[in-house]
């Protein structure tokens, strides 16, 4: 059974930097990109960005170019996404999601990033 | 201000049919397939349609979706306690060159 199993919660300064992992299966790993979705508390989705971690292609949302960094580790089958800069609207649950055939099939259990001084 | 636009809440008693309108663009659902994913509270979000109207194994066949021109629907048929969640729309923005996400409707079942 795929699963996508991320690394846990986060508090950080405002500025500060956060990366969150996401380990896959194998097949998913070589097979299919990967993207981040973030929701705020008690608000909707937000897409940030998708990896290929087959070439390491990456496509950022226009927003947030220039904050976030994907990256994969092809020894261990985990992706991983950085931000930069936190501000506090950065505070939110992050996803790491597989990106099948146009659907957004299989969700990770999310990671909770807290921005606070 | 989401680029899809849903309502932010519906609502329906048990056995009812409710439907979710979901309504974007020519760059968005008027060019590429709708998805909509169901967030139990919660929960991670959990794919629901793919492709308009395609159910993922072991979704039930009480949930349909359908699209037309620049909107799409989520229709939920002999509605159950355990439909209660958020329900989100989502598309391929072309000129923005990435998905984009409806705000959420808020499903009650009175």
């Amino acid at each position: 059974q795929v699963q996508l199993v991320q690394s846990g919660a986060e508090v950080k300064k405002p500025g500060a930097s956060v990366k969150v992992s996401c380990k896959t299966s194998g097949d998913t790993f070589t097979t299919n990109g990967i993207s981040w979705v973030r929701q705020a508390p008690g608000q909707g989705l937000e897409w940030m960005g998708w990896i290929s971690p087959y070439n390491g292609n990456t496509n950022y949302a226009q927003n947030l170019k220039g904050r976030v960094a994907m990256t994969t580790d092809t020894s261990t089958s985990t992706v991983y996404m950085e931000v930069r800069s936190l501000r506090s609207d950065d505070t939110a649950v992050y996803y790491c999601v597989r990106d099948f055939q146009g659907a957004f099939d299989i969700w990770g259990q999310g990671t909770m990033v807290t921005v606070s001084s | 201000q989401s680029v899809l636009t849903q309502p932010p809440s519906a609502s329906g008693t048990p056995g009812q049919r409710v439907t979710i309108s979901c309504s974007g663009s020519s760059s968005n659902i008027g060019s590429n397939t709708v998805n909509w994913y169901q967030q139990l509270p919660g929960t991670a979000p959990k794919l629901l349609i793919y492709s308009n109207n395609q159910r993922p194994s072991g979704v039930p066949d009480r949930f349909s979706g359908s699209k037309s021109g620049i909107s799409a629907s989520l229709a939920i048929s002999g509605l159950q306690s355990e439909d209660e969640a958020d329900y989100y729309c989502a598309a391929w923005h072309d000129s923005l060159n990435g998905w984009v996400f409806g705000g959420g409707t808020k499903l009650t079942v009175l």
